[in-house]
């Protein structure tokens, strides 16, 4: 699996827009970028996936630039609900490998 | 989607004793499932890679005798902390993946715990 790098933390408002960068600079021909969450004492929560280009769900949006050498999960409008954990992961999702967890990235809002 | 319980919630145990974590995929077959430990503010450490019917993997520095992985059915692993010692106090984690192509790993919600 790639190794990601990601800011350790990042402070917003609420209502704010947080974007946050995840570089991956071996990512190979073949591997897919995902985000997960997490709150405190629960377990990650997919957010998205993508390859190439632009990714949109109900949740956020995944920016991932020709080279796919980074990507920048956007999330829109943040709440204090938002407050947790963010973890990018490059990896294929058609194999068996295993998933190796970076040091994520602490997002806390604020009112 | 996809679900993973996970059981117990948190769990007290003395330390010398042990402790068995369930890990269950409710409405896919999970031919592999995945332990994670973390510990306070800080991300999550594979431990094992569990396949249906086969020994578990595991990772550098886990001890596989302390840390007893079983994965008898397509829907069921489990982890037996034995001996626990305080030290082995952590927020323990499953993830499973199906046998059909997922875009995701599915993970539960994680076990406290506390070995006193």
């Amino acid at each position: 699996l790639a190794k990601t790098t990601q800011p350790i933390s990042m402070d917003s408002y609420e209502g704010q827009e947080v974007n946050i960068t995840c570089s991956h600079n071996n990512i190979a021909t073949n591997d897919y970028i995902t985000w997960y969450q997490q709150f405190p004492s629960q377990g990650p929560r997919f957010i998205i996936q993508g390859y190439k280009t632009k990714v949109t769900n109900e949740v956020a949006s995944l920016f991932i630039p020709a080279d796919r050498k980074s990507s920048t999960l956007s999330l829109p409008r943040v709440s204090l609900s938002d407050t947790a954990v963010y973890y990018c992961l490059v990896g294929q999702t058609d194999s068996w490998g295993k998933l190796q967890f970076g040091a994520g990235t602490q997002v806390v809002v604020t009112p | 989607g996809a679900v993973v319980s996970q059981h117990p919630s948190r769990v007290i145990c003395k330390s010398g004793t042990s402790v068995k974590i369930e890990c269950r995929s409710l409405d896919f077959q999970a031919t592999t499932m995945f332990w994670y430990r973390q510990f306070p503010k800080q991300s999550l450490m594979l431990m094992a890679t569990s396949n249906e019917g086969s020994k578990a993997t595991y990772e550098q520095g886990v001890e596989k005798d302390k840390f007893l992985i079983n994965h008898a059915s397509l829907t069921l692993s489990t982890l037996t902390v034995t001996s626990a010692h305080p030290e082995d106090s952590s927020f323990y984690i499953c993830s499973a993946r199906g046998d059909t192509i997922y875009y995701g790993y599915t993970f539960g919600s994680g076990t406290r715990l506390t070995v006193v």
